[in-house]
Protein backbone atom coordinates (compact mmCIF):
# COMPACT_ATOMS: atom_id res chain seq x y z
CA UNK A 1 0.00 0.00 0.00
CA UNK A 2 1.35 3.82 -0.59
CA UNK A 3 1.60 5.76 2.31
CA UNK A 4 0.89 9.14 2.42
CA UNK A 5 2.61 11.69 4.81
CA UNK A 6 1.86 15.29 5.15
CA UNK A 7 4.45 17.93 7.10
CA UNK A 8 4.03 20.03 8.94
CA UNK A 9 0.62 18.73 11.14
CA UNK A 10 0.07 21.81 11.96
CA UNK A 11 0.73 25.49 10.71
CA UNK A 12 -0.11 28.94 11.83
CA UNK A 13 0.29 32.01 9.10
CA UNK A 14 -0.03 35.42 8.92
CA UNK A 15 -2.70 36.84 6.59
CA UNK A 16 -1.72 37.73 3.26
CA UNK A 17 1.72 35.53 3.71
CA UNK A 18 2.53 32.26 2.05
CA UNK A 19 1.56 29.18 3.53
CA UNK A 20 3.81 25.90 2.20
CA UNK A 21 2.18 22.72 3.03
CA UNK A 22 4.31 19.12 2.01
CA UNK A 23 2.89 15.39 1.16
CA UNK A 24 5.48 12.97 0.47
CA UNK A 25 4.37 9.09 -0.92
CA UNK A 26 6.30 6.08 0.19
CA UNK A 27 6.80 5.11 -3.38
CA UNK A 28 6.26 6.65 -6.98
CA UNK A 29 2.72 8.18 -7.89
CA UNK A 30 3.90 9.33 -11.35
CA UNK A 31 2.89 7.34 -14.26
CA UNK A 32 5.88 6.97 -16.71
CA UNK A 33 3.32 5.90 -19.56
CA UNK A 34 1.56 10.06 -19.60
CA UNK A 35 4.26 11.38 -17.16
CA UNK A 36 0.99 12.21 -15.07
CA UNK A 37 1.77 11.97 -10.74
CA UNK A 38 -1.40 10.72 -9.35
CA UNK A 39 -2.33 13.16 -6.15
CA UNK A 40 -4.67 15.30 -5.40
CA UNK A 41 -5.55 18.43 -2.60
CA UNK A 42 -8.20 18.67 -0.85
CA UNK A 43 -9.79 21.13 2.02
CA UNK A 44 -11.98 20.57 4.23
CA UNK A 45 -13.07 23.47 5.95
CA UNK A 46 -14.65 23.69 9.93
CA UNK A 47 -17.53 21.30 9.87
CA UNK A 48 -17.62 21.08 6.27
CA UNK A 49 -17.00 18.41 3.60
CA UNK A 50 -13.87 17.61 1.83
CA UNK A 51 -13.71 19.42 -1.52
CA UNK A 52 -11.14 18.74 -4.28
CA UNK A 53 -8.82 21.84 -4.95
CA UNK A 54 -6.35 20.28 -7.15
CA UNK A 55 -6.15 16.83 -9.25
CA UNK A 56 -3.01 15.69 -10.93
CA UNK A 57 -0.79 17.00 -8.36
CA UNK A 58 -0.83 21.02 -10.38
CA UNK A 59 -4.04 21.19 -11.98
CA UNK A 60 -6.65 23.63 -9.82
CA UNK A 61 -10.16 22.81 -10.16
CA UNK A 62 -12.50 25.04 -11.91
CA UNK A 63 -13.24 27.78 -9.22
CA UNK A 64 -10.53 27.33 -7.11
CA UNK A 65 -8.49 30.95 -6.15
CA UNK A 66 -5.22 30.80 -8.70
CA UNK A 67 -3.36 31.69 -4.62
CA UNK A 68 -3.96 27.74 -4.50
CA UNK A 69 -1.28 26.13 -6.82
CA UNK A 70 0.42 22.69 -6.67
CA UNK A 71 3.77 21.18 -7.64
CA UNK A 72 6.12 18.56 -7.30
CA UNK A 73 6.95 14.98 -8.93
CA UNK A 74 7.32 11.29 -7.80
CA UNK A 75 7.41 11.21 -4.59
CA UNK A 76 7.68 14.69 -3.13
CA UNK A 77 4.53 17.33 -3.44
CA UNK A 78 3.60 20.47 -2.24
CA UNK A 79 0.85 22.63 -1.83
CA UNK A 80 1.13 26.54 -1.88
CA UNK A 81 -1.22 28.74 -1.06
CA UNK A 82 0.29 32.87 -1.85
CA UNK A 83 -1.24 34.78 0.00
CA UNK A 84 -3.43 33.55 2.80
CA UNK A 85 -6.92 34.82 3.00
CA UNK A 86 -8.93 34.39 6.12
CA UNK A 87 -10.90 31.90 4.63
CA UNK A 88 -8.38 29.48 3.71
CA UNK A 89 -8.39 28.07 7.36
CA UNK A 90 -8.87 24.52 6.73
CA UNK A 91 -7.68 21.42 6.89
CA UNK A 92 -5.68 20.40 3.95
CA UNK A 93 -5.18 16.38 2.84
CA UNK A 94 -3.18 15.16 -0.26
CA UNK A 95 -4.31 11.85 -1.85
CA UNK A 96 -2.85 9.49 -4.05
CA UNK A 97 -4.92 7.54 -6.66
CA UNK A 98 -1.99 6.08 -8.41
CA UNK A 99 -3.53 2.69 -6.75
CA UNK A 100 -7.11 2.69 -5.73
CA UNK A 101 -7.16 -0.83 -4.28
CA UNK A 102 -6.30 1.31 -1.75
CA UNK A 103 -6.54 4.92 -1.91
CA UNK A 104 -4.86 6.52 0.54
CA UNK A 105 -4.67 9.86 2.24
CA UNK A 106 -2.46 12.07 4.20
CA UNK A 107 -3.32 12.66 8.03
CA UNK A 108 -4.03 16.22 7.05
CA UNK A 109 -2.79 19.55 7.63
CA UNK A 110 -4.28 21.98 10.02
CA UNK A 111 -3.50 25.43 8.85
CA UNK A 112 -4.74 28.55 10.91
CA UNK A 113 -3.83 32.39 11.27
CA UNK A 114 -1.24 33.69 13.03
CA UNK B 1 -24.80 20.60 -11.02
CA UNK B 2 -23.74 17.50 -9.20
CA UNK B 3 -25.02 16.80 -6.23
CA UNK B 4 -24.53 13.75 -3.68
CA UNK B 5 -26.76 14.19 -0.90
CA UNK B 6 -26.72 11.88 2.10
CA UNK B 7 -29.46 10.78 4.64
CA UNK B 8 -29.70 12.12 8.54
CA UNK B 9 -27.69 11.65 11.41
CA UNK B 10 -28.59 8.53 13.53
CA UNK B 11 -28.35 7.62 16.85
CA UNK B 12 -27.85 4.35 17.52
CA UNK B 13 -27.07 1.68 20.60
CA UNK B 14 -24.40 -1.42 19.89
CA UNK B 15 -25.33 -4.10 18.66
CA UNK B 16 -28.12 -2.19 15.93
CA UNK B 17 -27.91 -2.69 12.42
CA UNK B 18 -27.83 0.86 9.93
CA UNK B 19 -28.30 1.33 6.39
CA UNK B 20 -27.35 5.01 5.79
CA UNK B 21 -27.88 6.62 2.06
CA UNK B 22 -26.29 8.82 -0.93
CA UNK B 23 -28.15 9.89 -3.30
CA UNK B 24 -27.04 11.66 -6.68
CA UNK B 25 -28.34 14.07 -9.25
CA UNK B 26 -27.21 16.29 -11.94
CA UNK B 27 -25.11 13.31 -13.58
CA UNK B 28 -25.28 10.19 -14.94
CA UNK B 29 -25.24 7.80 -11.46
CA UNK B 30 -25.08 5.03 -13.36
CA UNK B 31 -21.39 5.81 -14.74
CA UNK B 32 -19.44 7.30 -11.88
CA UNK B 33 -17.81 4.92 -8.84
CA UNK B 34 -19.35 6.01 -5.63
CA UNK B 35 -16.93 6.40 -2.42
CA UNK B 36 -17.83 6.14 1.10
CA UNK B 37 -15.24 7.48 3.48
CA UNK B 38 -15.00 7.68 7.21
CA UNK B 39 -14.05 10.50 9.62
CA UNK B 40 -13.26 9.55 13.09
CA UNK B 41 -13.89 12.47 15.87
CA UNK B 42 -11.38 14.95 15.45
CA UNK B 43 -9.35 12.92 12.90
CA UNK B 44 -8.41 12.15 8.73
CA UNK B 45 -10.03 10.65 6.37
CA UNK B 46 -9.81 6.92 5.86
CA UNK B 47 -11.45 4.81 2.29
CA UNK B 48 -13.74 2.36 2.97
CA UNK B 49 -14.83 1.10 -0.43
CA UNK B 50 -16.33 1.56 -3.68
CA UNK B 51 -19.45 0.87 -5.71
CA UNK B 52 -20.09 0.97 -9.22
CA UNK B 53 -23.88 1.93 -9.54
CA UNK B 54 -23.68 0.57 -13.19
CA UNK B 55 -23.68 -3.17 -12.52
CA UNK B 56 -22.94 -2.82 -8.52
CA UNK B 57 -19.69 -3.79 -8.64
CA UNK B 58 -17.87 -3.09 -5.25
CA UNK B 59 -14.46 -2.94 -3.64
CA UNK B 60 -13.34 -2.84 -0.12
CA UNK B 61 -10.76 -1.25 2.04
CA UNK B 62 -9.14 -4.32 3.61
CA UNK B 63 -9.84 -2.30 6.99
CA UNK B 64 -13.33 -2.36 6.18
CA UNK B 65 -13.77 -5.65 4.45
CA UNK B 66 -16.10 -7.97 6.17
CA UNK B 67 -16.97 -4.93 9.08
CA UNK B 68 -19.49 -2.86 6.18
CA UNK B 69 -21.28 -3.73 3.04
CA UNK B 70 -21.43 -1.40 0.35
CA UNK B 71 -24.74 -1.49 -2.33
CA UNK B 72 -26.67 1.12 -4.54
CA UNK B 73 -30.14 0.90 -6.19
CA UNK B 74 -29.75 2.45 -9.56
CA UNK B 75 -33.22 3.02 -10.77
CA UNK B 76 -33.52 5.45 -7.08
CA UNK B 77 -29.93 6.74 -7.95
CA UNK B 78 -28.94 5.93 -4.44
CA UNK B 79 -25.63 4.57 -2.98
CA UNK B 80 -25.78 2.56 0.59
CA UNK B 81 -23.30 2.17 3.48
CA UNK B 82 -24.76 -0.92 5.75
CA UNK B 83 -23.56 -2.46 9.06
CA UNK B 84 -25.10 -5.63 10.67
CA UNK B 85 -24.18 -5.19 14.14
CA UNK B 86 -22.47 -1.32 15.28
CA UNK B 87 -20.00 -0.87 17.43
CA UNK B 88 -19.27 2.20 19.70
CA UNK B 89 -15.84 2.58 17.49
CA UNK B 90 -17.99 3.20 14.27
CA UNK B 91 -18.74 6.36 15.47
CA UNK B 92 -17.56 8.61 13.29
CA UNK B 93 -18.93 10.97 9.88
CA UNK B 94 -19.39 9.16 6.68
CA UNK B 95 -19.23 10.70 3.26
CA UNK B 96 -19.72 9.46 0.22
CA UNK B 97 -17.95 11.00 -2.48
CA UNK B 98 -18.41 10.74 -6.50
CA UNK B 99 -15.16 9.31 -8.46
CA UNK B 100 -14.28 10.86 -11.56
CA UNK B 101 -13.18 8.77 -14.37
CA UNK B 102 -9.60 9.71 -13.69
CA UNK B 103 -10.26 8.32 -10.03
CA UNK B 104 -9.48 11.35 -7.83
CA UNK B 105 -12.78 12.38 -6.07
CA UNK B 106 -14.57 15.42 -7.50
CA UNK B 107 -17.69 15.55 -5.27
CA UNK B 108 -18.69 15.12 -1.75
CA UNK B 109 -22.10 14.58 0.19
CA UNK B 110 -22.61 16.74 3.05
CA UNK B 111 -21.90 13.75 5.28
CA UNK B 112 -24.07 11.48 7.72
CA UNK B 113 -22.87 11.34 11.78
CA UNK B 114 -23.46 8.59 12.92
CA UNK B 115 -23.43 7.85 17.16
CA UNK B 116 -23.09 4.80 18.49
CA UNK B 117 -23.45 4.76 21.84
CA UNK B 118 -25.00 2.72 25.13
Amino acid sequence: DIVMTQSPDSLAVSLGERATINCRSSQSILYRSNNKNYLAWYQQKPGQPPKLLISWASSRKSGVPDRFSGSGSGTDFTLTISSLQAEDVAVYYCQQYYTTLPYSFGQGTKLEIK
Amino acid sequence: EVQLVQSGAEVKKPGESLKISCKGSGYSFTTYWIAWVRQMPGKGLEWMGIIYPGDSDTRYSPSFQGQVTISADKSISTAYLQWNRLEASDTAMYYCARVDPDYYFDSWGQGTLVTVSS
